[in-house]
């Protein structure tokens, strides 16, 4: 059985630094891109970017390029969500995806981890 | 960049069909992936590539898309169906794009 299981829920002040994390089982996880959602309150979904733990090869929309890194650590089937310096407008839901195969739905979800900025 | 249009909400009685909208500039040409998000928990995929559903997934969902419009259908509604509703496709630059998002209130 495919899982996506987050890492908890964060309270962080605005300039902290934050790394979550989803661990992946139930599948190769190097065949599969992993990647992450943002869904602020109230508001819709918004795609942040995807990994491919095969090679590295990494994508970010342009609204989040620069402002997080995407990583994983193959060894224990592991992708994180990175920031250095977090702002009050990142509060949100974040979700791990797995994008599926040949028409790259996204097939499975974390439970989401909820960050809240605040001073 | 590319843009999908859904309805903010879409309200239909118990055992009716309910027909949700995305409008895209030639959505037709792409694969078109479809969201369920009941509130408090992750999104589900409920069809993808316009038209199969998933393993679990009720019959009574079904997706077509074609022109500019793709379109999710839910025959005989139940309470349970109650839930936001995100189309989904990739744009030409590799990128994901989601649809705002259609409330469904049965």
């Amino acid at each position: 059985e495919v899982q996506l299981v987050q890492s908890g829920a964060e309270v962080k002040k605005p300039g902290e630094s934050l790394k979550i994390s989803c661990q992946a089982s139930g599948y190769r996880f190097t065949s599969y891109w992993i990647g992450w959602v943002r869904q602020k309150p109230g508001r819709g979904l918004e795609w942040m970017g995807i990994f491919y733990p095969a090679d590295s090869d990494t994508r970010y929309s342009p609204s989040f390029q620069g402002q997080v890194t995407i990583s994983v650590d193959k060894s224990i089937t592991t992708a994180y969500l990175e920031w250095s310096s977090l702002k009050a407008s990142d509060t949100a839901i974040y979700y791990c995806i797995r994008q599926g195969g040949v028409v790259r739905e996204l097939d499975y979800w974390g439970q989401g981890t909820l960050v809240t900025v605040s001073s | 960049s590319y843009v999908l249009t859904q309805p903010p909400s879409v309200s239909v009685a118990p055992g009716q069909t309910a027909r949700i909208s995305c409008g895209g500039d030639n959505i037709g040409n792409k694969n078109v992936h479809w969201y369920q998000q009941k509130p408090g928990q992750a999104p589900l995929l409920v069809i993808y590539d316009d038209d199969d559903r998933p393993s679990g997934i009720p019959e009574r969902f079904s997706g077509s898309n074609s022109g500019n419009t793709a379109t999710l259908t839910i025959s005989t509604v139940e309470g349970g169906d109650e839930a936001d509703y995100y189309c989904q496709v990739w744009d030409s630059s590799g990128h994901v794009v989601f649809g705002g998002g259609t409330t469904l209130t049965v």
